[in-house]
């Protein structure tokens, strides 16, 4: 079946530790995006990537990265300067055409607690 | 800049009833793009519906429709015959700007009661 999975559902992490979350997306969609989610909030645009080994940064980038090596996956790391790290993870993607990103798929997204 | 506004934090409908959840939007652009999306519980963000700025026709797919009314920046969504399943988060948003990426509105929590 075709789709975007995100690994792991939950994730623990301390305070001053880098934590890296998987996505991976089998559509051959060229855009893949990663948003935040905090409690009672819409969603945030982190990193957004349309081609390989090429990223934008969103509307809240600081304290965080992104890779792009392969067209399938687009992992994000947590740094230890993002300030308020925990919340609700979503990776995305869609298909681009005439420079325009059609509706986006999601994954089932990754819950982060840093304590 | 680019908004969406979502004004219901909450709404109840009995079952088999019919609910619309209000969307304004705020953009420049001569072309964009409306969706709209369902959050269970789970959190996963299910795609329901698009409408594109230039569609002359309301968009339909099964029980959702968009009442799309370009002059007063709305896009509200329809469910028609609601169901318990419908229960969820529903996010409104919008593509526009040179990269087409989406901006979300914060939400309404549907509750459809039996």
């Amino acid at each position: 079946d075709g789709g975007i999975t995100q690994s792991p559902k939950y994730l623990f992490r301390k305070e001053g530790q880098n934590v890296t979350l998987s996505c991976e997306q089998n559509l051959n969609h060229d855009a893949m995006y990663w948003y935040r989610q905090d409690p009672g909030q819409g969603l945030r645009l982190i990193y957004y990537s349309q081609i390989v080994n090429d990223f934008q940064k969103g509307d809240i980038a600081e304290g965080y990265s992104v890779s792009r090596e392969k067209k399938e996956s687009f992992p994000l790391t947590v740094t230890s300067a993002q300030k308020n790290p925990t919340a609700f993870y979503l990776c995305a993607s869609s298909i681009v055409a005439g420079g325009y990103s059609y509706e986006q798929y999601f994954g089932p997204g990754t819950r982060l607690t840093v304590t | 800049a680019q908004k969406i506004t979502q004004t219901q934090p909450g709404m109840f409908v009995q079952e088999k009833e019919a609910v619309t959840l209000d969307c304004t939007y705020d953009t420049s652009d001569q072309s964009y793009g409306l969706f709209w999306y369902k959050q269970p519980s789970s959190g996963e963000m299910i795609f329901l519906i698009y409408q594109g700025s230039y569609d002359q026709q309301n968009a339909t797919e099964g029980r959702y429709s968009l009442n799309f009314q370009k002059a007063r920046k709305s896009a509200n969504l329809v469910i028609s015959a609601s169901q318990l399943g419908d229960s969820a988060m529903y996010f409104c948003a919008m593509r526009g700007g040179s990269q087409g990426n989406l901006i979300f509105g914060k939400g309404t929590k549907l509750s459809v009661k039996p």
